[in-house]
């Protein structure tokens, strides 16, 4: 059964601080893995997809990896910013289109 | 480009009724997941709507019952309702017969039950 959890469960760092945010799964047998931001009370906002034969992407400020042989995956965000506070969740997709998510890192950045 | 819609926005229900979420997936996509997001954990994934057909299920009663149309739209129901089917309700939307595989979620539903 695929586990994924995620650490640490609350992060907060000052404005401009690069963090990196931690998602690890059981099952190395993924068919790709999803980091999504929500804000709270609402939907989640799609980050980064990251295919299993693929080892990172970028987008803006954001670096996601995918290490799928120790089972790890890191979202790095350079200079982070107030509007960066939510939370940020990992999900990894089996190919039986069962999605299974992290309970997500809360992220809040101080001005 | 449109993008996932769902209705209501927030439902107050009490126990042993039945409820009904609605949701439009994005323009172009064939295929609609629910979740259930409890507060302050992840989602879990209910089921998978692809062509009208259920295309995988999570570890959910049967009471969790779902549809999707010819548009690709979808409803999630749910009969008999308990005060632990209170949560966020998320669905999302992917095309992943054409490469797509990445989901797109809408705002969700609020469902409370008391």
């Amino acid at each position: 059964k695929q586990e994924v959890t995620q650490i640490p469960a609350a992060l907060s760092v000052p404005e401009g601080e690069n963090l990196v945010l931690n998602c690890s799964f059981t099952d190395s047998a993924i068919y790709n893995l999803q980091w999504f931001r929500q804000d709270p009370g609402k939907g989640l906002t799609s980050l980064l997809l990251i295919q299993s034969s693929q080892r990172e992407q970028t987008s803006g400020r954001l670096n996601a990896s995918l290490d799928k042989s120790s089972g790890r995956s890191t979202l790095y965000i350079a200079a982070s910013q107030p509007g960066d506070s939510a939370t940020y969740l990992c999900a990894v997709k089996r190919n039986n289109n069962d999605m299974r998510f992290g309970a997500g890192t809360r992220l809040t950045v101080k001005p | 480009e449109t993008g996932v819609t769902q209705s209501p926005t927030h439902l107050i229900k009490t126990r042993g009724q039945q409820v009904t979420l609605r949701c439009s997936s994005q323009s172009g996509h064939n295929t609609v997941s629910w979740y259930q997001q409890a507060l302050g954990q992840g989602p879990q994934f209910i089921f998978q709507y692809y062509r009208e057909e259920e295309n995988g299920r999570g570890n959910f009663p049967p009471r969790f019952s779902g549809l999707q149309f010819p548009n690709y739209s979808s409803e999630l129901n749910v009969n008999a309702l308990e005060l632990d089917d209170s949560a966020l309700y998320l669905c999302a939307s992917s095309a992943p017969g054409q490469g797509k595989n990445e989901q797109f979620f809408g705002p969700g539903t609020r469902l409370t039950v008391l």
